[in-house]
């Protein structure tokens, strides 16, 4: 069964102290992996898409990695306007979301 | 540019009514995708529309159909409404259905059921 996990759930971090998100999938024909940052009572915002083993993309502080089963979203020296939950989604066939990752960055 | 757009913003319903649910896709964008959001998880798919075709079905029940019109927008429309219909339902537009393209979200419709 086509599955993503994220881990954690949440996630607290003081101002300027770096971390990672996880999302980990099992998916038969993988045609994509996306980030999305995704503020209370909005739609998500579109982050990253990674296609294959490697790959890598930045953006300002944040970073996504990906590998054949997992993907990582490096936050390096956030700020508190880095609060948000973050969204894993892969795409084969359809599009499946993960739980998402509820950060909270403390001033 | 125009993003993508949504309405209504909120909505209230009861058990057993009908509702239509309208997305604007972002301009140049032919693929549509709905998607529902119960609080504390992440976004279900429903269904996508690529000119005015469905092109790919979630697991929800046929009461959940949807329409794509010429100009790419969109409708929901929910019969039957039961308690646990009551989410987030988001609606997504992207350039292309083949390829995994990054898809831009509209800022959602709020629907509680009663």
């Amino acid at each position: 069964e086509d599955q993503v996990t994220q881990s954690p759930e949440a996630l607290r971090l003081q101002e300027g102290e770096s971390s990672s998100l996880n999302c980990s999938y099992t998916v038969s024909g993988l045609r994509g992996l996306f980030w999305y940052r995704q503020d209370p009572g909005k739609g998500p915002e579109f982050l990253f898409t990674l296609y294959s083993a490697g790959e890598e993309k930045e953006k300002e502080r944040l970073k996504a990695t990906l590998t054949k089963k997992e993907s990582f979203l490096h936050i390096t020296a956030p700020k508190p306007e880095d609060s948000a939950t973050y969204l894993c989604a892969v795409r084969n066939d359809k599009i499946i979301f993960g739980k998402g990752t509820r950060l909270h960055i403390l001033p | 540019e125009t993003g993508v757009t949504q309405s209504p913003t909120h909505l209230i319903k009861t058990r057993g009514q009908q509702v239509t649910l309208r997305c604007s896709s972002q301009s140049g964008h032919n693929t549509v995708s709905w998607y529902q959001q119960a609080l504390g998880q992440g976004p279900q798919f429903i269904f996508q529309y690529y000119r005015e075709e469905e092109n790919g079905r979630g697991n929800f029940p046929p009461r959940f159909s949807g329409l794509q019109f010429p100009n790419y927008s969109s409708e929901l429309n929910v019969n039957a409404l039961e308690l646990d219909d009551s989410a987030l339902y988001l609606c997504a537009s992207s350039l292309a259905v083949d390829r995994g393209n990054e898809q831009f979200f509209g800022p959602g419709t709020r629907l509680t059921v009663l």
